[in-house]
């Protein structure tokens, strides 16, 4: 009984590269959500999908992040052009329901850009 | 906009000792209180989450004291223990809004042996 699946778990890019990260949700679970961690604070939320839907990007910044949870296969959260403020560790978390309910996180990809 | 203050940022406490977190919200839709427990290099963990229907919730060592007209809530670790030691992270959202979880800025505790 697998839990979330988040890789890769360690991501080094240099500038101007692109990142892209990797959650499969726990079985049965149709809700994805990713947040981003800054060293020393709290999670914040980013965007919200469910399968083929983006349901909420409002914690997305404008430009250069774009996320996706096709039919099949993982979601991805890509950042295109990285930049050093990009350094972050970026959780994903996975609900059965899109009600207030226990959302499970993965261990997290922690971004480091040189 | 930081909607949910959380303190102390750090905490230490002796082995035995009670370990008092505390939160403060102001979006008065938000109907679910989690708290999660996050170790170093790891994703946070629901430790244990209240509604505002009840004013507390106890499993095992860990209580969640909750006061909607104050639009506070807290987390009481009874018997604290050195595996304890980890970050703790408040949090808060809306039915309708799923899982989409506002944080508090978290509280670093240690149990002193």
């Amino acid at each position: 009984n697998a839990g979330v699946m988040q890789n890769p778990r360690h991501l080094v890019r240099r500038r101007g590269q692109e990142a892209r990260l990797r959650c499969s949700p726990m079985k049965g679970h149709s809700h994805v959500y990713w947040y981003r961690q800054l060293p020393e604070e709290g999670l914040k939320f980013m965007v919200y999908l469910q399968k083929e839907n983006i349901i909420d990007e409002s914690g997305m910044p404008k430009e250069r992040f774009s996320a996706e949870f096709p039919k099949e296969g993982p979601s991805i959260l890509r950042i295109q052009q990285v930049v050093r403020g990009d350094s972050a560790a970026y959780f994903c978390a996975s609900s059965q329901t899109g009600g207030s309910t226990e959302a499970f996180f993965g261990q997290g990809t922690r971004l480091t850009v040189v | 906009q930081q909607q949910v203050k959380q303190s102390p940022q750090s905490l230490i406490v002796q082995k035995g000792g009670i370990s008092i977190i505390n939160c403060a919200y102001e979006n008065t839709a938000f109907d679910y209180f989690p708290w999660y427990q996050q170790f170093p290099g790891k994703g946070p963990a629901l430790l244990i989450a209240i509604r505002p229907d009840v004013s507390e919730k106890k499993e095992g060592r860990f209580t969640i004291s909750f006061n909607k007209s104050a639009k506070q809530f807290s987390l009481h670790i009874m018997d604290s223990q050195p595996g304890d030691s980890a970050t703790y992270f408040c949090a808060a959202s809306k039915g309708n809004a799923g899982n989409m979880l506002t944080f508090g800025g978290g509280t670093r505790l240690m149990v002193k042996p």
